[in-house]
Parts: C-alpha cells; sequence; structure tokens
C-alpha cells in the first residue's frame, strides 16, 4: 500500500496557477494517482487520475514524472470556490487499498 | 440528480441507540463503500460490496456495525449500541466497477453526519 505525502495547507491567491505535490516513494507498478477535492460539508468529487507522464481536462491538470514517485495537480487560474481540501491516492481504485491521506487545505484569497 | 444520495443528512441520538443510514448509489452501479471520515481527517474505509456480496471489511468495522446491501442496490450501514466515538461523517460511494482499475472512479454521496450525545 503506497503512502502519500501532501503539505498540509497552501494558500494563493485568485487568478494565481497552484500546483499541489504528492510524493509516492513506494507505489506499485500497477497503481495509479487519483487526486479528490472536498468541500465542507460535502463528499469528496473526482478530479483527476494518471499513471504516468501528463493528464488534462477541463478542472486541473496532472504531472507525474518518469520515477511516478510524486505527482503534481495543477489547478489554473484559482478562485474562491476552489478552496477546498484536496486528496491524493495512489493504488487500485476501490476495497481498502482506496486510503485517503490528511489531504491538503488551499486557501484561495481574494 | 442522478447522483450518489443519503438518508438522513443529520442523526442525533444518544449513546446505546441503534442507528440506521441508507445510501442510493448511482443507477447501474455494481460497487457500493462506506467510510468514515472525523473532523479534520480524510474518509477511512469501511467495506465494499460488489452487487449483493461484501467483499471487504474494515477492521474499524466493529461487531456493533452491520452492513448490507440486499438486491444490489441500495445500502444500509446499521451502528448498533451506538457510542460517542461513532460520531462522524458517513460517506457512501458508488462506481461501475467496469473493468479496468483506471476507469473505476468512485462517486461520492453527500454523506450523513451522525452525532452520539
Amino acid at each position: 500500500l503506497a503512502k502519500t505525502t501532501q503539505p498540509i495547507s497552501m494558500d494563493s491567491y485568485e487568478g494565481q496557477e497552484v500546483n499541489i505535490t504528492c510524493s509516492h516513494n513506494n507505489i506499485a507498478t500497477n497503481d495509479y494517482i487519483t487526486w479528490y477535492q472536498q468541500f465542507p460539508s460535502q463528499g469528496p468529487r473526482f478530479i483527476i487520475q494518471g499513471y504516468k507522464t501528463k493528464v488534462t481536462n477541463e478542472v486541473a491538470s496532472l504531472f507525474i514524472p518518469a520515477d511516478r514517485k510524486s505527482s503534481t495537480l495543477s489547478l489554473p487560474r484559482v478562485s474562491l470556490s476552489d478552496t477546498a481540501v484536496y486528496y491524493c491516492l495512489v493504488g487500485p481504485n476501490y476495497g481498502q487499498n482506496f486510503v485517503f491521506g490528511p489531504g491538503t487545505r488551499l486557501s484561495v484569497l481574494p | 440528480d442522478t447522483g450518489v444520495s443519503q438518508d438522513p443528512r443529520h442523526k442525533i441520538t444518544k449513546r446505546g441507540q441503534n442507528v440506521t443510514f441508507r445510501c442510493d448509489p448511482i443507477s447501474e452501479h455494481n460497487r457500493l463503500y462506506w467510510y468514515r471520515q472525523t473532523l479534520g481527517q480524510g474518509p477511512e474505509f469501511l467495506t465494499y460490496f460488489q452487487n449483493e456480496a461484501q467483499l471487504e471489511k474494515s477492521r474499524l468495522l466493529s461487531d456493533r456495525f452491520s452492513a448490507e446491501r440486499p438486491k444490489g442496490s441500495f445500502s444500509t450501514l446499521e451502528i448498533q449500541r451506538t457510542e460517542q466515538g461513532d460520531s462522524a461523517m458517513y460517506l457512501c460511494a458508488s462506481s461501475s466497477g467496469t473493468s479496468g482499475r483506471a476507469l473505476d472512479t468512485q462517486y461520492f454521496g453527500p454523506g450523513t453526519r451522525l452525532t452520539v450525545l
């Protein structure tokens, strides 16, 4: 089971690009990297998932280096509504191995 | 709205009482999950169903907890003889269970917040 390490908190300003890095030194060959976003009193919401290189969707980009020991979630031009906790997960997509850490609390300031 | 729904959204109970929560997954999703989340922590896995079969249970799921998914559709989570330490947000998620792990995204419901007095 790959353990992940993320910053506990980050601050940013509206309109800036935010990059949140997650370390997962023990990632296994078959593991995928998944990021979720959670607002207070709501369930987590899927943002993006990748295996290697770069993945981009309408919300974010995910950069994964060749060794896959880390990954970076990139949020372009954040707004106040992006204030949330962001979780990095590594492993299979189901079962007991779907482990959330404490996440990164992102605060976007005006 | 065809997302995951949970009922009730909030539950306040006295220590020692039994409580039951319901989760309705996204239609046709084969997999259903229960998680527990306490303040400032990420969700913790409790149990997981593939259709009506309960395939995995966390050690967090003591014998006071029981979950069912009788027809492979909705699920219930019951906590017997509640304790103050059971106070938490209980989250349900579902996924399609399609082959290929990369595509089996979990979609979460809004949760049920339990307060045990």
